[in-house]
């Protein structure tokens, strides 16, 4: 079985602030992990994926996360938002070959 | 290149009918998959289909069928449509069916049941 927690439905952050949306997960097998964001009225765009290797992931946009076996965590960071992160955010797993099990997503609020 | 392309865009239902909704993967995909997003939730997994067989099927009542083409774009159709199946539908599309392929998604299809 494998299932995604974010805490946290909405995040709002000054511009120029830290952006941490807080994902974990369960998974019977070693897991894949993957982070995608949504702006509205749009489909969901990649930002980062952990497979297997470095746990410290960089993604597009300058964000990144980092796996944690130990606290079956994968927390994305963004050093100084953006306008332009306003958006949904969405981690998501995957344990077996067929199926992403996604989180309920975290809203990002920028504030100017 | 073209991304996943997802048809239509935007579709108004009544209660009972019933539906279809397209996708073509990005050239040289061979895996597609479909969700469903209502409204404030996170993508739910519906069916992954690669190289025209049904690799997997989410907890969704028999209504919901797909079906890939030797092309490798996908239909999903659901009749008896319901109100809770107001949602967008998305498709992704992935170059095989291992995990380690990441997912493209499409736009996806807003279908509303009235």
């Amino acid at each position: 079985a494998q299932s995604v927690t974010q805490l946290g439905s909405h995040v709002s952050v000054s511009e120029g602030a830290l952006v941490l949306l807080r994902c974990n997960y369960s998974s019977s097998v070693p897991p894949y992990l993957f982070w995608y964001v949504q702006y509205p009225n749009q489909g969901l765009q990649l930002l980062l994926k952990y497979t297997t290797g470095a746990t410290l992931v960089k993604g597009i946009n300058g964000f990144e996360a980092e796996f944690k076996k130990s606290e079956t965590s994968f927390h994305l960071t963004k050093p100084s938002a953006h306008m332009s992160d306003a958006a949904e955010y969405f981690c998501a797993v995957r344990s077996n070959d067929y199926k992403l099990s996604f989180g309920a997503g975290t809203t990002v609020t920028v504030r100017a | 290149d073209a991304g996943v392309t997802q048809s239509p865009t935007h579709l108004i239902k009544t209660r009972g009918q019933q539906v279809t909704l397209r996708c073509s993967p990005i050239s040289g995909h061979k895996s597609v998959s479909w969700y469903q997003q209502v409204l404030g939730q996170g993508p739910q997994f519906i069916f992954q289909y690669y190289e025209k067989e049904e690799r997997g099927r989410g907890n969704f009542p028999d209504r919901f069928s797909a079906r890939q083409f030797p092309n490798y774009s996908s239909e999903l159709n659901v009749n008896a449509l319901l109100l809770g199946d107001s949602a967008l539908y998305l498709c992704a599309s992935s170059l095989g069916s291992d995990r380690a392929y990441g997912y493209t998604f499409g736009s996806g299809t807003r279908l509303t049941v009235v």
